[in-house]
């Protein structure tokens, strides 16, 4: 696609649910990463995909949240028995290498509410 | 340790003026890149400007320019003649060799720019 495109765009959920946030990359974009920006604040990492594999998942917060990707394309973001502390915008971004010089594209985000 | 720091929570500028947005950074990989985005209330992050750590010179795009400063660890962000369309947050962030997928961020300025 021209840009990377996440759905859905905002997402209200009561307590203990599960939910799932989708990220379709720029197509032929290796490289998949997932941020967390609470209320005002600065992103936090949450895990990066290299093609399918994950070579990093050390910023996911707990074992409720779990990403995969398939096809070296779509990647799904999974929160089970959400929290309200799980509220936040969950920013996805796309890079055509894992290098230095290379810059994201992000998505538009998904805002999560927990009530 | 935070690798990025950006000390100017907010900022109010009149506009047609130039703005200096603050960026320290903190590594000891003599091989990084250094990004500036910009995230208007719509939530998309827009990519700004890259300076590499071996660039000789300040990278400039448009209105917006890097005074990179090697010695000092700094990579502040200057946008002339501001305009009502800047008013936006602003991060800036960093990649090392060392780490080399992911992006470390800043805590963010917000702009203001006053007609």
């Amino acid at each position: 696609g021209a840009g990377v495109s996440q759905s859905p765009s905002n997402k209200v959920t009561e307590k203990g649910k599960d939910v799932e946030l989708r990220c379709d990359p720029i197509s032929g974009h290796t490289a998949l990463y997932w941020y967390r920006q609470s209320l005002g604040q600065g992103l936090e990492f949450l895990i990066y995909f290299q093609g399918n594999s994950a070579p990093d998942k050390s910023g996911l917060p707990s074992d409720r949240f779990s990403a995969e990707r398939t096809g070296g394309s779509v990647s799904t973001l999974t929160i089970q028995r959400t929290q309200q502390e799980d509220s936040a915008v969950y920013l996805c971004a796309s890079s055509s290498e894992a290098g230095i010089g290379y810059g994201y594209t992000f998505g538009s985000g998904t805002r999560l509410t927990v009530v | 340790a935070q690798k990025i720091t950006q000390t100017q929570p907010g900022m109010f500028v009149q506009e047609k003026e130039a703005v200096t947005l603050d960026c320290t950074y903190d590594t000891s990989d003599p091989s990084y890149g250094l990004f500036w985005y910009k995230q208007p209330s719509s939530g998309e992050m827009i990519f700004l400007i890259y300076q590499g750590s071996y660039d000789q010179q300040n990278a400039t795009e448009g209105r917006y320019s890097l005074n990179f400063q090697k010695a000092r660890k700094s990579a502040n962000l200057v946008i002339s003649a501001s305009q009502l369309g800047d008013s936006a947050m602003y991060f800036c962030a960093m990649r090392e060799r060392s780490n080399d997928y992911k992006l470390s961020f800043g805590a963010g300025t917000t702009v203001t720019v006053r007609a």
